[in-house]
């Protein structure tokens, strides 16, 4: 079966600095993978999408990569804020590139 | 541009009774998701529809649940009879059929069966 999988551990940064967070997949690449952030009480919000046959992704302060080898995404936050606080959902798409398995998502705070 | 509405958004039941939850997708939204979000766990897929047609079910506890769009508009999903475990957020997210592959989700509804 597809899984996706995140650090269910909160990561716990000082603003200002780099939050990195993973997500791990298993057996075969996905055609893209999404990364969503989640507010309390709140639905998720799409953040980014990278594609198998991209290995970075930027968008402003966030960077996504996706390594094929190590069946692995990253998720960057540069010069974190506090209002950065969220859950990050990571998500990857089925054969057909038209579902998505969510991973459990991690929580990031961002102390001021 | 309206997003994704819900409701109730808020629901408190006592298990074996019966619940429906409505959603309206943004408009001209093809594709319509319904998910279930346990606390502390990712959203999982409930169902998928195209239009008024179902792509996907394969994780619908029929025994219990079952959804509709019979417009392909507007959709509602029923759980009965609802049991403790149901306890959750359920998520509407709707998106085109074109290259873009995001997701919009509504606020969801929270159920609470006692």
């Amino acid at each position: 079966s597809q899984k996706i999988e995140q650090n269910s551990e909160a990561l716990n940064i000082q603003e200002g600095k780099t939050a990195t967070l993973t997500c791990n997949y298993t057996n075969y690449s996905p055609a893209y993978l999404q990364w969503y952030r989640q507010d309390p009480g709140r639905g998720p919000v799409f953040l980014l999408l990278i594609r198998e046959n991209e290995k970075e992704k930027r968008k402003e302060r966030l960077k996504v990569t996706f390594d094929t080898t190590l069946k692995q995404s990253l998720f960057h936050i540069t010069a974190s804020q506090p209002a950065d606080s969220a859950t990050y959902l990571c998500a990857r798409a089925n054969n057909a590139g038209n579902m998505l398995t969510f991973g459990g998502g991690t929580r990031l705070m961002v102390k001021p | 541009e309206a997003g994704v509405a819900q409701s109730p958004r808020y629901k408190i039941i006592e298990k074996r009774q019966s619940v429906a939850f409505w959603c309206n997708p943004i408009s001209g939204h093809a594709t319509l998701y319904w998910y279930q979000q346990i606390l502390g766990q990712g959203p999982k897929l409930l169902i998928q529809f195209q239009n008024n047609g179902v792509v996907d079910d394969s994780q619908l506890p029929k025994d219990r649940f079952s959804a509709e769009r019979l417009k392909g508009v507007d959709s509602t999903l029923k759980i009965q009879p609802a049991k403790l475990e149901d306890s959750a957020v359920y998520l509407c997210a709707s998106s085109s059929t074109g290259g873009d592959k995001t997701q919009y989700f509504g606020p969801g509804t929270r159920l609470l069966v006692l």
